[in-house]
């Protein structure tokens, strides 16, 4: 089946603007996960949904990062502001929700603040 | 989520079985094991997982010691494909702590 979905693949933005990046999860998953990477370094938790609980935020870098996740299903993380340290592979990731179950992740959307 | 510790790098033959050590000394009894791998300019890609026992599937082999301080997953017969950068991780199954912690992996290479 389709896997986890993230559009653009690539984006270039000023320094100062607002972006967002989009996620959409492998259909009946009910667990959303943010990361980052940057060039050359580990992945970033950023931010996790599941379900209708609220969302684990304790990942984001600064108050300029946000994302949200609409009816259960798409993710949009919105960076406001966009500092050229934003500059990253950011991933999405998603699972069935059970505890156990794993991480299903995207190919990402490369950020380049310029 | 208990920290694991993996060597930097390694080679492997092609057509050779390729043996990546883990550490996690500090596991607790409802910490998993679980791997991904990362090819270059692609998301991380989940491999297996386990608990104690060993686990096999399609892609790899996962062996965890009796005293689950360490594991080693086994890529039985390395392609060129397999070269990636493998990551060891121990994930907590209570609720709320599921989201997985990366640590910097090993870089395998797989040689011609």
């Amino acid at each position: 089946g389709a896997g986890v979905s993230q559009s653009p693949s690539n984006k270039v933005t000023e320094k100062g603007k607002d972006v967002e990046l989009r996620c959409d999860p492998i259909s009946g998953h009910t667990a959303l996960y943010w990361y980052r990477q940057s060039l050359g370094q580990g992945l970033e938790f950023l931010i996790y949904f599941q379900g209708n609980s609220a969302p684990d935020k304790s990942g984001l870098p600064s108050d300029r990062f946000s994302a949200e996740r609409t009816g259960g299903s798409v993710s949009t993380l919105t960076i406001q502001r966009t500092q050229q340290e934003d500059s990253a592979v950011y991933l999405c990731a998603s699972s069935s929700g059970h505890r156990t179950s794993p991480l299903h992740f995207g190919n990402g959307t490369r950020l380049t603040v310029t | 989520d208990a920290k694991t510790t993996q060597p930097t790098s390694m080679d492997c033959a092609e057509g050779r079985a390729a043996n990546l050590p883990c550490n996690h000394s500090t596991i607790s009894g409802n910490e998993y094991v679980y791997w991904y791998r990362q090819i270059h300019s692609q998301g991380p890609q989940y491999i297996i997982h386990g608990l104690k026992n060993n686990e096999t599937n399609e892609m790899a082999s996962l062996i965890i010691t009796e005293d689950r301080k360490s594991s080693t997953l086994i890529l039985p017969h390395a392609t060129l494909r397999d070269t990636a950068v493998y990551y060891c991780i121990v994930r907590s199954s209570n609720f709320g702590n599921e989201k997985l912690t990366f640590g910097t992996g090993t870089r395998l290479t797989i040689i011609p």
